[in-house]
């Protein structure tokens, strides 16, 4: 069974730093990972798609990387802005079964 | 194209009773999939329904049971609800199961 995990469960950081969020997961067996942003009480936006084959994608300010023999993937989220106030999940989706997998995610607060 | 849409968008019921939630997937995908998420918890997966069929199921009690109808739109009944029930309830759509895109949920409290 995939479990995916995200450290740390919050983060807090003044406006202009870099943000480094970080999702692990025990089965490599997966077809994509996909980060997702959240805002409270609302649904999931999708930000960024990693193919199992791909090590990293970019949009914008945003930067998702994949290490798929580690179980690892790491969004890097720059120069960090207020409106990037949210929490952030990351999904693994399993080539065995086409379940996706969350992590709990990771609450960002960009202080101004 | 409207994107993947709910209805209701808020819902309180009683414990017991039985409770439908609707689902209409972005317009060109053919499989939803249904999530129950938690206050501070992520998503966890209920089923997915691909050509009207259940094609994955996580580990959800029968009370949690689904329909898809010929134009792709879902369908998720929970019956004899129970307060662990209360939770937002996500729709996603997709083509064949890969990327998903997900709609706004519906929240649903049970007293």
């Amino acid at each position: 069974k995939q479990e995916v995990t995200q450290i740390p469960a919050a983060l807090s950081v003044p406006e202009g730093e870099n943000l480094v969020l970080n999702c692990s997961f025990t089965d490599s067996a997966i077809y994509n990972l996909q980060w997702f942003r959240q805002d409270p009480g609302k649904g999931l936006t999708s930000l960024l798609l990693i193919q199992s084959s791909q090590r990293e994608q970019t949009s914008g300010r945003l930067n998702a990387s994949l290490d798929k023999s580690s179980g690892r993937s790491t969004l890097y989220i720059a120069a960090s802005q207020p409106g990037d106030s949210a929490t952030y999940l990351c999904a693994a989706l399993s080539s065995n079964d086409y379940k996706l997998s969350f992590g709990a995610g990771t609450t960002v607060t960009v202080r101004a | 194209d409207a994107g993947v849409t709910q209805s209701p968008t808020h819902l309180i019921k009683t414990r017991g009773q039985q409770v439908t939630l609707r689902c209409s997937p972005k317009s060109g995908h053919d499989t939803v999939s249904w999530y129950q998420q938690a206050l501070g918890q992520g998503p966890q997966f209920i089923f997915q329904y691909y050509e009207e069929e259940e094609r994955q199921r996580g580990n959800f009690p029968d009370r949690f049971s689904g329909h898809q109808f010929p134009n792709y739109s879902s369908e998720l009944n929970v019956n004899a609800l129970l307060l662990g029930d209360s939770a937002l309830y996500l729709c996603a759509s997709s083509l064949t199961g890969f990327e998903q895109y997900f709609g706004p949920g519906t929240r649903l409290t049970v007293t």
